[in-house]
This record gives structure tokens, C-alpha cells and sequence, in this order.
């Protein structure tokens, strides 16, 4: 297992502004996951954070509104970049190995206004 | 493509009931599944996972079970109570190959479950 800690756990701003979330896991991992679940939605995978090389993005999302950082092998920042209201989730840091499970962070809840 | 369905969308029961939650997949190549639970406005807490080769498993109150060749999957809880009360999401992990499967999930939308005392 993993225990994963995010934050912030909720925020409140602006439109126009950005936020970035950290994400720390107590184990090395070659992945991390990052998720928007909009409201009353499921979740949606972002992108994979891979250390050492660029982010890869699912489609619909892109690196200018969502950069990734990952400099080392426990740690990744997701931005959310230029908000607008329709950026209002909850984004949630993930890692996961096919025989043990997936794990998340407490997650972050955005409000833009 | 594969796609998670879960229902019901909301299920309301009164503390002491056993349940019964459903999760069905479109596509039976998958390496794993996953039942989570998560509480409002937080993350996701893992409550069983399935291989693809087992048939069930369970974890205290909670069973659950796997028919990959129909599909489906059920998250059974016995006795509820109301810090049950949550909303219950399965996920699945697609097959790579022979091999291995993905760590990219799939998830359904969840079903809301309240336990009334």
C-alpha cells in the first residue's frame, strides 16, 4: 500500500489565477496519476506523471493548462493554470501497481469564482 | 472502449440492512477490479480489490464478487450502519497482454449509499 498526501485540501479562487497541488507518497513510485472529478462525475485521468521525462496527457487535457512537474521519484505538482469556473473539481493524486491496487491522496476541492 | 456502469445511482436503507451494489464492464479483458469508497469532498479510500483469476473477496462486512465473463461485479455489505453511509465507486484495470495489466483505471460513476439510523 501507499499512503499519499495532498494539498491543498480546498481552495477558493479567483478566475484568471492558477493553483497549484503537491503530492507526497511515502514510497518511490515510477508513476503518478492525476484525476479531475467534476461534480456529480467520476473521476477522469489527467495525465501520468513519469519521473524523468515529460507528463503523458490524456486526451482533452493539455500541458499548457495542466503542467505537471515530477522531479523526483515521491513527489509531483499538478497546476491548474489560467481557471475559469468550469475548472471547479476535485483533483486527486494516485499511484497504482496492477497486482496491489490503486491508492489516493484526501484530494483537492476548487471552487473558481 | 471500455465502459463502468454502476447502479443503482443512489440507494437509501435503513441501519441493519444487508445490500447489494452492482458494477458491470463492457469489456471482460480487464486485469483487475477495484471497489473504493469515498467520503464528500475527499479522496478515495480502497476497500477491496479483485484479480482477475479470483472470484471474490472480502474485508470485514464487505464481500465482493467478480464474473468477468458476464461482466459484473457486486460489492455486498452485511449489517450496515450509517458511517457507512458514502458513495461506493468500482473501478477496473484494463489487460495489457498476457502478461500484465494497466494501472490506468476505469471507473463507473458510483452509486450514493445513505444508511438511515
Amino acid at each position: 500500500s501507499a499512503v499519499i498526501s495532498q494539498k491543498p485540501s480546498r481552495d477558493i479562487c479567483q478566475r484568471g489565477t492558477s493553483l497549484t497541488i503537491q503530492c507526497q507518497v511515502d514510497s518511490q513510485v515510477t508513476m503518478m496519476f492525476w484525476y479531475r472529478q467534476q461534480p456529480g462525475q467520476s473521476l477522469t485521468l489527467i495525465a501520468t506523471a513519469n519521473q524523468g521525462s515529460e507528463a503523458t496527457y490524456e486526451s482533452g487535457f493539455v500541458i499548457d493548462k495542466f503542467p505537471i512537474s515530477r522531479p523526483n521519484l515521491t513527489f509531483s505538482t499538478l497546476t491548474v493554470s489560467n481557471m475559469s469556473p468550469e475548472d471547479s473539481s476535485i483533483y486527486l493524486c494516485s499511484v497504482a501497481w496492477p497486482d496491489v491496487g490503486a491508492f489516493f491522496g484526501q484530494g483537492t476541492r476548487l471552487t473558481v469564482v | 472502449k471500455q465502459e463502468v456502469t454502476q447502479i443503482p445511482a443512489a440507494l437509501s436503507v435503513p441501519e441493519g440492512e444487508n445490500l447489494v451494489l452492482n458494477c458491470s464492464f463492457t469489456d471482460s479483458a480487464i486485469y483487475n477490479l477495484q471497489w473504493f469508497r469515498q467520503d464528500p469532498g475527499k479522496g478515495l479510500t480502497s476497500l477491496l480489490l479483485i484479480q482477475s483469476s479470483q472470484r471474490e473477496q472480502t474485508s470485514g462486512r464487505l464481500n465482493a464478487s467478480l464474473d468477468k465473463s458476464s461482466g459484473r461485479s457486486t460489492l455486498y455489505i452485511a449489517a450496515s450502519q450509517p458511517g457507512d453511509s458514502a458513495t461506493y465507486l468500482c473501478a477496473v484495470g484494463p489487460r495489457l497482454n498476457k502478461q500484465g495489466g494497466s494501472e490506468k483505471l476505469v471507473f463507473g460513476k458510483g452509486t450514493k449509499l445513505t444508511v438511515n439510523p
